[in-house]
């Protein structure tokens, strides 16, 4: 799996966009970079993931670089709810290795 | 989206005891499930890989006959942790694939599990 690094944490008020950078230099072209997060004493949930091209569902958006070395996990309103560990990773295979990702609280 | 679901969601055991965990796919067919432990503030850590008819594969460090898996259909794998003791307390989550190349893993709950 891909080498990720996150920052360890971030705010974002409630209601803005926010905006969760992850860099991932030694990513190899057959690696997806998967997004999922982990609300306190839960499983954790998928978000979305892509390999090249940018892409968009229900919960957020991923912007990969055209270079694949960096990508930026995208929630357009960011509610209460929202608040957990987010994790990126790269996975070329069906293994998962979780870092330790972006502990996100969302403020009121 | 897919469910999968754990059971028991907690568990408080004796020392020496064995507790065993179940992981099913409640809305599709999984040909892989993943096991992970997670300890307090840490991040997860997979333990194994298992796919439906065969023996799971273990990562390095984790001791297959501790921890035994069994995935005899494609909705369900079981964790059988043997002669559990309190440094085994912790949470076990699970998760499952269709099993092509770039599917997404759907995670369940998580068990707890507490060995005095």
């Amino acid at each position: 799996d891909a080498k990720t690094t996150q920052p360890p944490s971030m705010d974002c008020a409630e209601g803005r966009a926010a905006n969760l950078p992850c860099n991932h230099s030694t990513i190899s072209g057959n690696e997806y970079v998967y997004w999922y997060r982990q609300i306190h004493s839960q499983g954790p949930q998928y978000i979305i993931h892509g390999l090249k091209n940018n892409e968009t569902n229900e919960m957020a958006s991923l912007i990969i670089t055209e270079d694949r070395k960096s990508s930026t996990l995208i929630l357009p309103h960011a509610t209460l709810r929202d608040t957990a560990v987010y994790y990126c990773i790269g996975s070329g295979n069906e293994k998962l290795t979780f870092g330790t990702g972006t502990r996100l609280t969302i403020i009121p | 989206g897919a469910v999968v679901s754990q059971h028991p969601s907690r568990v408080i055991c004796k020392s020496g005891t064995s507790v065993k965990i179940e992981c099913r796919s409640l809305d599709f067919q999984a040909t892989t499930m993943f096991w992970y432990r997670q300890f307090p503030k840490q991040s997860l850590m997979l333990m194994a890989t298992s796919n439906e008819g065969s023996k799971a594969t273990y990562e390095q460090g984790v001791e297959k006959d501790k921890f035994l898996i069994n995935h005899a259909s494609l909705t369900l794998s079981t964790l059988t942790v043997t002669s559990a003791h309190p440094e085994d307390s912790s949470f076990y989550i699970c998760s499952a694939t269709l099993g092509r190349g770039g599917d997404e893993q759907f995670f369940g709950p998580g068990t707890r599990l507490t060995v005095l």
